[in-house]
């Protein structure tokens, strides 16, 4: 079974461009989250997606950060205009149901490098 | 709100020596608590989380509801141990996928 999927695996961009990331859930996992984590601090959570729908956003840290799930399936995060401190890791995770208890599965992460 | 400390960002020790992570946390609810463990050029997957009450690589943590922690522990720690190890807590109610990490503990195992 193919685990979660990110990409791109590195993207170097300059302040004011725009980066898109991708995420691909485990096939069946209706949930998927976005974390992130800054260079010498903990992951934070960004948000969570239950198939299209966003459960929970609160983590998004400006409206710089738009992402999407459309059809359920695939996710994007988008960051317009990134800014330095935008630069970190993106982590993206799915589980399958809505036990609090079940394992999220991460993917490889996005390292993302805002110049 | 919710928080989780992991106070030691290194933490070394020979092959064969116990070794305990430490973890608290802050949290009004019932807590749910894992470990996660990253191990070099991997990615981030779960060790274990409280409810089951299980030991995996040799490694088992208590959940203490007096002293809020969570330390994970292994009596004779491995080589291949050495990985960086972050306590997370999850969210009940309409946030319950939410996981909150600590920041983290690199465990060095030195043969």
């Amino acid at each position: 079974e193919a685990g979660v999927t990110q990409f791109p695996s590195h993207s170097v961009i300059e302040k004011g461009q725009t980066v898109t990331l991708r995420c691909d859930p485990i096939s069946g996992h209706d949930n998927l989250y976005w974390y992130r984590r800054v260079m010498g601090k903990e992951i934070k959570f960004l948000l969570h997606f239950v198939k299209e729908s966003k459960q929970d956003e609160s983590g998004m840290p400006n409206n710089r950060f738009l992402a999407e799930r459309t059809g359920g399936t695939y996710s994007t995060l988008k960051v317009q205009p990134a800014e330095l401190e935008d630069s970190g890791v993106y982590f993206c995770a799915s589980s399958q149901t809505r036990d609090r208890q079940e394992t999220q599965y991460f993917g490889p992460g996005t390292r993302l490098l805002v110049l | 709100a919710q928080r989780v400390t992991q106070p030691e960002k290194l933490l070394s020790v020979f092959k064969g020596a116990p070794v305990e992570l430490k973890c608290n946390y802050s949290y009004s609810g019932s807590p749910e608590l894992f470990w996660y463990v990253q191990y070099s050029r991997q990615r981030l997957q779960l060790l274990l989380r409280h409810i089951s009450r299980e030991s995996i690589k040799g490694f088992t943590a208590d959940l203490n509801k007096g002293e809020t922690s969570f330390h994970l522990k292994k009596p004779f720690a491995q080589e291949e141990d050495s990985a960086m190890y972050y306590c997370a807590l999850g969210s009940g109610g309409t946030s319950y996928g939410k996981l909150t990490f600590g920041q983290g503990t690199i465990l060095t195992v030195h043969p």
